[in-house]
């Protein structure tokens, strides 16, 4: 499986500030993907991070508040913009690695607090 | 209705004894995959083990194996032999169909304390 790193690993944040998540791999993969774990909750997918195109997002989550950018085949960023306390969540990136079925393999996450 | 349905309350296991984490499923696609991930304390999701709907065979991995019904959709995880270190979140997620719209969908997870 790819190894994947992010960071920061966890931040605490001040309420109508933004964040930058990093997230690295050390193999080129086509799709990257961002998920959020709000507490006590299940991952739900943000937007899938093609190289040389627009991020696809899902219902309920924008471009103005979770802006992405891939400039390459190895690295994302995940922006969480004016953030409030219900942006405090678990923030994942995940890649298709060489698993069954094109398995996501996920990196440590970042431990987002606001205040 | 949901996809991944999860509904144990949290589970304690004693230790080095085998347990069974429920997962059922909803889908009409023929072509489907069945994960499970741990996420332990430390909040990353550890892949553990995959089933694929073709699959006539039931998955294992080590001391993880994937009890597959697929009439009942149901994909439970069978963990032999626990461990303290399996204490943990355990997710159960669903892949629909192949390329680039193909999602994964989580279930709410299950709470596995292993006891000494």
């Amino acid at each position: 499986s790819a190894v994947i790193s992010q960071k920061p690993s966890r931040d605490i944040c001040q309420r109508g500030t933004s964040l930058t998540i990093q997230c690295q791999v050390d193999s080129q993969v086509t799709m990257m993907f961002w998920y959020r774990q709000q507490p006590g909750q299940s991952l739900t997918l943000i937007a899938t991070a093609n190289q040389g195109s627009e991020a696809t997002y899902e219902s309920g989550f924008v471009i103005d508040k979770f802006p992405i950018s891939r400039p390459n085949l190895t690295f994302s960023t995940l922006t969480v913009s004016n953030m409030s306390p219900e942006d405090s969540s678990i923030y994942l990136c995940s890649v298709e690695g060489r698993g069954p079925a094109d398995t996501q393999y996920f990196g440590p996450g970042t431990r987002l607090t606001v205040l | 209705a949901q996809k991944i349905t999860q509904t144990q309350p949290g589970m304690f296991v004693q230790e080095k004894e085998a347990v069974t984490l429920d997962c059922t499923y909803d889908t009409s696609d023929q072509s489907y995959g069945l994960f499970w991930y741990k996420q332990p304390s430390s909040g990353e999701m550890i892949f553990l083990i995959y089933q694929g709907s073709y699959d006539e065979q039931n998955a294992t991995e080590g001391r993880y194996s994937l009890n597959f019904q697929k009439a009942r959709k149901s994909a439970n995880l069978v963990i032999s032999a626990s461990q303290l270190g399996d204490s943990a979140m355990y997710f159960c997620a669903m892949r629909e169909g192949a390329g680039a719209n193909s999602k994964l969908t989580f279930g709410k997870g299950i709470t596995l304390s292993v006891r000494p």
